[in-house]
């Protein structure tokens, strides 16, 4: 049964400090994405990956968050310093594109940044 | 720039009747377009899509309906269940294409018994 894993589910921390989630994709999905999920937005993009290249980023905040795909089965991300307004749920999911095509999620990283 | 629209944050069905659920979108080239339902504390599952070359397609409960020169979409759910309380996100996609896959801000169904 093939799922995508994210870690971890719940995150506790203090603004300022460091926050990295984690991600591993289905083997052999050529795509990963980095949503977040706030009230107000819905499911917003961060950033995608094709065959662990970086396609666009440009959802994220720069100066503050990265995101990286060290090997096809980990991507990551990562918040320093992290802030209050930072606070969601953050979702990775991995597809096989060219579309059309399913896309899946994994659980969440629910982060709370006090 | 909103592409795609989900005009309804929320919507409340008694249990038994029909829920729809509707989605609008700007870029005439999605020729695609799915449906995904969330659970609190879960990720988004697929739920049921379909092609620009048909303007109906059914599985079970969930119909989706799409009218291309309107360039909107619905999903209907007949019974509506309360376990079908989400939210309800759509997602076009262009066939071929490499790119982004944007969602609607969803909407959320709450079914009461």
């Amino acid at each position: 049964d093939a799922r995508v894993t994210q870690t971890p589910r719940d995150k506790v921390t203090e603004m300022g400090q460091e926050v990295t989630m984690r991600c591993q994709p289905i083997l052999g999905h050529n795509t990963v994405f980095w949503y977040r999920q706030t009230m107000m937005q819905g499911l917003e993009l961060l950033a995608y990956f094709r065959n662990r290249a970086p396609l666009d980023d440009s959802g994220m905040p720069k100066d503050r968050f990265s995101a990286e795909m060290p090997d096809a089965t980990l991507a990551t991300l990562k918040i320093q310093p992290s802030e209050p307004r930072d606070s969601a749920v953050y979702f990775c999911a991995s597809g096989l594109v060219p579309w059309p095509g399913e896309l899946f999620f994994g659980e969440g990283s629910r982060l709370t940044v006090l | 720039d909103q592409q795609v629209k989900q005009n309804s944050p929320s919507l409340s069905v008694q249990e038994g009747r029909i829920s729809i659920l509707n989605c609008d979108y700007t870029n005439s080239m999605f020729d695609y377009f799915l449906w995904y339902k969330k659970y609190p504390a879960e990720g988004p599952t697929f739920l049921i899509s379909i092609s620009s070359i048909k303007d109906k397609n059914e599985d079970g409960r969930f119909t989706v309906f799409l009218n291309k020169s309107a360039k909107h979409l619905s999903l209907h759910i007949v019974p509506s269940q309360p376990g079908d309380s989400a939210v309800y996100f759509c997602a076009p996609q262009r066939v071929g294409s490499q790119g982004n896959l944007i969602f609607g801000k969803g909407t959320k169904l709450s079914v009461k018994p």
